[in-house]
């Protein structure tokens, strides 16, 4: 199983659409959950992070965890094209420098 | 200069060649990562410097050397690669063990 899982998609939605990226996660002893944005030839850019259950919202972007079922989602209001990138989900487990990335979800927004 | 940045942009060696990627971060943070990007597969740490002390040391082969002068600068030593080595290296930075920072990589070509 790998630690960090991810649909590498491509998901694509309509302009406007939401859009809802998944994650799951193996380890319980995770702590920090981050969310970024790679557009193609690029770095990765840090969307959002959250480190408690529930959610967490940041303009168009919404963040949830679920530790007790290790789940961590993306979701994205009022998709736009430019939104149209690879979503990387990342995990630090806990007391450690140790952060796992997924292989992203690409994600497509059509005009 | 702001945030992460990364010299050189490209790089292209032979597999005799010793070369060297700089990191800079300009964020005052106190924790800066190396990490390996190729294709189809998720980030991979490489080194982890906390306040210029080694923190984490995935399985690297030993022809890749770090060095951390200080808490602004980091170096990836190159030295008789092999052409699997060929990817994006991305530096990165943190303020103990939150949210990264990605400068915008190296792109190395091993002939």
């Amino acid at each position: 199983q790998k630690e960090v899982e991810q649909n590498s998609g491509p998901l694509s939605v309509p302009e406007g659409a939401i859009a809802s990226l998944n994650c799951t996660y193996s380890d319980r002893g995770s702590q920090s959950f981050f969310w970024y944005r790679q557009y193609s030839g690029k770095s990765p850019e840090l969307i959002m992070f959250i480190y408690s259950n529930g959610d967490k919202e940041d303009g168009r972007f919404t963040a949830q965890l679920n530790k007790a079922s290790q789940y961590v989602s993306l979701l994205i209001r009022d998709s736009q094209p430019s939104d149209s990138a690879t979503y990387l989900c990342a995990v630090r487990t806990s007391g450690t420098y140790k952060y796992i990335f997924g292989t992203g979800t690409r994600l497509k927004v059509l005009a | 200069e702001t945030g992460v940045t990364q010299t050189p942009r490209h790089l292209v060696m032979g597999m005799t060649n010793k070369k060297s990627l700089k990191c800079e971060q300009h964020l005052g943070h106190n924790a800066m990562y190396w990490y390996k990007q190729s294709a189809k597969k998720p980030l991979e740490l490489m080194f982890v410097y906390s306040l210029e002390e080694r923190v984490e040391n995935n399985s690297v082969p030993s022809r890749f050397s770090p060095e951390c002068p200080n808490s602004s600068h980091l170096f990836l030593h190159l030295h008789t690669l092999q052409p699997e080595d060929s990817a994006l290296y991305l530096c990165a930075s943190s303020q103990e063990r939150n949210e990264q920072f990605f400068g915008p990589g190296t792109r190395l070509t091993v002939l």
